[in-house]
């Protein structure tokens, strides 16, 4: 039971456009999301997060935006620059208290040159 | 300074045999996750350590899978009996506490393979 998803399994930008990574989410506990990115070889890192009482996080190059009605948030990264290419993890935290992370399946990012 | 480390990062066995994966977290991070990544899935929590605290195993996914941290640092994954379902990426990851603003660290990783 896959509570947070991301159906875009690949994706792939110009340099210099911008890159919109989407993921959609079932459980209406969930009340803090974050993005990771992974490298090959490679552990997720931490990117940027947004609280479930904003609607948009801004941070750099990289922007959140979360629509808790439709469940769904997307990360913006522009302009995209080739180090970007990497596999983006979505991640959500229950608000009853567990620790735990709940990810999405991820979306390989490939920023073109 | 150092970040989180796994050992070893590829292991091949055998159906049916014991497996034992290490996780190094960094220095004074008192939280201690395990996930694992099978293919085509999100990454899967499997049990959070926190402290002295009795570690949250809600999602080991059977009684073959266990863990145990050692003097608050060092955690032990192990797996008996492997299946070749147990085949995956398991991930350690470490925070300097719990709660929202302590960010979790993960380490690289180890590929388990059981054919």
């Amino acid at each position: 039971d896959q509570q947070v998803k991301q159906n875009s399994p690949s994706l792939s930008v110009q340099e210099g456009r911008i890159s919109i990574l989407n993921c959609d989410y079932t459980n209406s506990m969930f009340d803090y999301f974050l993005w990771y990115k992974k490298y090959p070889a490679e552990g997720p890192t931490f990117l940027i997060s947004i609280s479930s009482i904003k609607d948009k996080n801004e941070d750099g190059r990289f922007t959140v935006f979360l629509n808790k009605s439709a469940k769904h948030l997307s990360l913006h990264i522009v302009p995209s620059q080739p180090g970007d290419s990497a596999v983006y993890f979505c991640a959500a935290r229950d608000q009853t208290g567990a620790n735990n992370l709940f990810f999405g399946t991820g979306t390989r990012l490939t920023v073109i040159p | 300074g150092a970040g989180v480390s796994q050992s070893p990062s590829n292991k091949v066995t055998e159906k049916g045999k014991d497996v034992e994966l290490r996780c190094d977290p960094i220095s004074g991070h008192t939280a201690l996750y395990w996930y694992r990544q099978s293919l085509g899935q999100g990454l899967e929590f499997l049990i959070y350590f926190q402290g002295n605290s009795a570690p949250d195993k809600s999602g080991l996914p059977s009684d073959r899978f266990s863990a145990e941290r050692t003097g608050g640092s060092v955690s032990t994954l192990t797996i008996q009996r492997t299946q070749q379902e147990d085949s995956a990426v398991y991930l350690c990851a470490s925070s300097a506490g719990t709660g929202l603003q302590y960010e979790q660290f993960f380490g690289p990783g180890t590929r388990l393979t059981v054919l």
